[in-house]
């Protein structure tokens, strides 16, 4: 099976701006959660979607959205861009089933914002 | 609140010592902890689970809720070991709580 994708790869922004991160999961799996991940933070959960709905979500402001489509693709939004945003924002799919799931990472899209 | 500690930011070691890196975490529920890797250059991977309780590339983890510990340990190190070692625990569903890793590093 293909892996997590996550397009695209590098981006480059400016403060105010807004962006649009997309995640394809694992070919089956329904459960897509978002991380970012920052020299200073860490890795931080942003939220995790399944079937479509947000079922859980991390302590980020609410410039940081995202939504599933019914193909489990996952897109993230991150409106009106700060210095701070810049990250490397992982995205990970799990099958989804249960509460013990182990999570397949992506890539990562590398963030700049300016 | 959930926390994961990584007390140490980067572990030296030479090829053939044994290695431990710590992990220690502060949860009210039932905890379910991981350790992941990240090699140069790869994605970040599981690399152990603590209900599975096996043994990946020689190293094993033990929970002891007593001490709220999940160390990672390796009784020989190799210099394909080096990687950052995340220990994360599941604060619900999928929703994963990092530490800040520990970058190990394996000598010849």
């Amino acid at each position: 099976k293909a892996g997590v994708t996550q397009t695209p790869r590098y981006l480059i922004k400016t403060r105010g701006q807004q962006v649009t991160l997309s995640c394809s999961p694992i070919s089956g799996h329904r459960s897509v959660s978002w991380y970012q991940q920052t020299p200073g933070q860490g890795l931080q959960f942003l939220f995790e979607y399944f079937s479509e709905t947000q079922r859980n979500k991390g302590n980020f402001p609410g410039r940081f959205s995202g939504r599933q489509f019914s193909n489990s693709r996952s897109e993230m939004n991150v409106s009106t861009l700060e210095l701070g945003d810049s990250a490397l924002y992982l995205c990970a799919s799990s099958p989804g089933q249960g509460t013990y799931n182990e999570q397949f990472f992506g890539p990562g899209t590398r963030l700049t914002v300016l | 609140a959930q926390r994961v500690t990584q007390p140490e930011k980067l572990l030296s070691v030479f090829k053939g010592a044994p290695v431990e890196l710590k992990c220690n975490y502060s949860y009210s529920g039932s905890p379910e902890l991981f350790w992941y890797v990240q090699y140069s250059r790869q994605r970040l991977q599981l690399l152990l689970r603590h209900i599975s309780r096996e043994s990946i590339k020689g190293f094993t983890a033990d929970l002891n809720k007593g001490e709220t510990s999940f160390h990672l340990k390796k009784p020989f190190a190799q210099e394909e070991d080096s990687a950052m070692y995340y220990c994360a625990l599941n604060t619900g569903r999928r929703a994963l709580t990092f530490g800040s890793g520990t970058r190990l590093q394996v000598q010849p």
